[in-house]
């Protein structure tokens, strides 16, 4: 079954230390996004990508990387992470054209203490 | 600047009742609205889309009502379900484009 995984699922991690959330579709999808989630500001986009070596800014990159090494693989990376960044994650897929339906991954919680 | 509002931030109905949930927008280049459905601990899923060609769509007992000229849409859940327990998430995306804006969401609760 088409699914979008990510791992962990829970990750605490102190200020300055370095963060890699992981992501994984088997949906064969050439889009895949990272969004943070917040109370009262609902779902956020940080980076996304169209394909195996593509990465893009969202509309709040600031503080994020992204790595896209294969279809299937995408990483979201805290290089120096910041409280500011203890969130809720989400990664999606979705078909490379308009009105595409998005899937998402369970999230990862992050702490950043 | 909010692109895509929704109110209630929180709503409670009865069994049986009619929820409604409220969406705006701001961008007159929106034409695809999804709204989707999260329960808690798990990702969003798509419920149900409209277009801005159409003025109302029907699945089940979800219904999206839309206005163009006033930049508004709801979504109304009919025969309300504790199942249906859920936040819900209003989405919109300009003509042609695979970017979604999502609204900060409703949680609703339906008391048995």
């Amino acid at each position: 079954e088409a699914a979008v995984t990510q791992s962990p699922r829970n990750k605490v991690a102190v200020t300055g230390g370095k963060v890699t959330l992981s992501c994984n579709q088997t949906n064969n999808h050439n889009n895949m996004y990272w969004y943070r989630q917040d109370t009262g500001h609902g779902l956020r986009l940080i980076h996304y990508s169209y394909g195996a070596g593509s990465t893009e800014k969202g509309d709040i990159p600031d503080g994020y990387k992204a790595s896209r090494p294969s279809q299937e693989n995408f990483s979201l990376i805290l290089e120096l992470a910041t409280p500011s960044q203890t969130s809720v994650y989400f990664c999606a897929s979705g078909e490379d054209r308009g009105y595409a339906e998005q899937f998402f991954g369970p999230g990862t919680r992050l702490t950043v203490l | 600047q909010q692109q895509v509002r929704q109110s209630p931030q929180s709503l409670t109905v009865w069994e049986g009742e009619t929820a409604i949930l409220n969406c705006s927008y701001e961008n007159s280049a929106f034409d695809y609205f999804p709204w989707y459905q999260q329960f808690p601990g798990e990702g969003p899923a798509l419920l149900i889309s409209i277009l801005s060609v159409s003025d109302k769509k029907e699945d089940g007992r979800f219904t999206i009502f839309f206005n163009k000229r006033e930049k508004k849409l709801s979504l109304h859940i009919a025969d309300s379900q504790p199942g249906d327990s859920a936040t819900y998430f209003c989405a919109a995306s300009p003509s042609g484009s695979w970017q979604l804006i999502f609204g900060s969401g409703t949680q609703l609760t339906v008391m048995p």
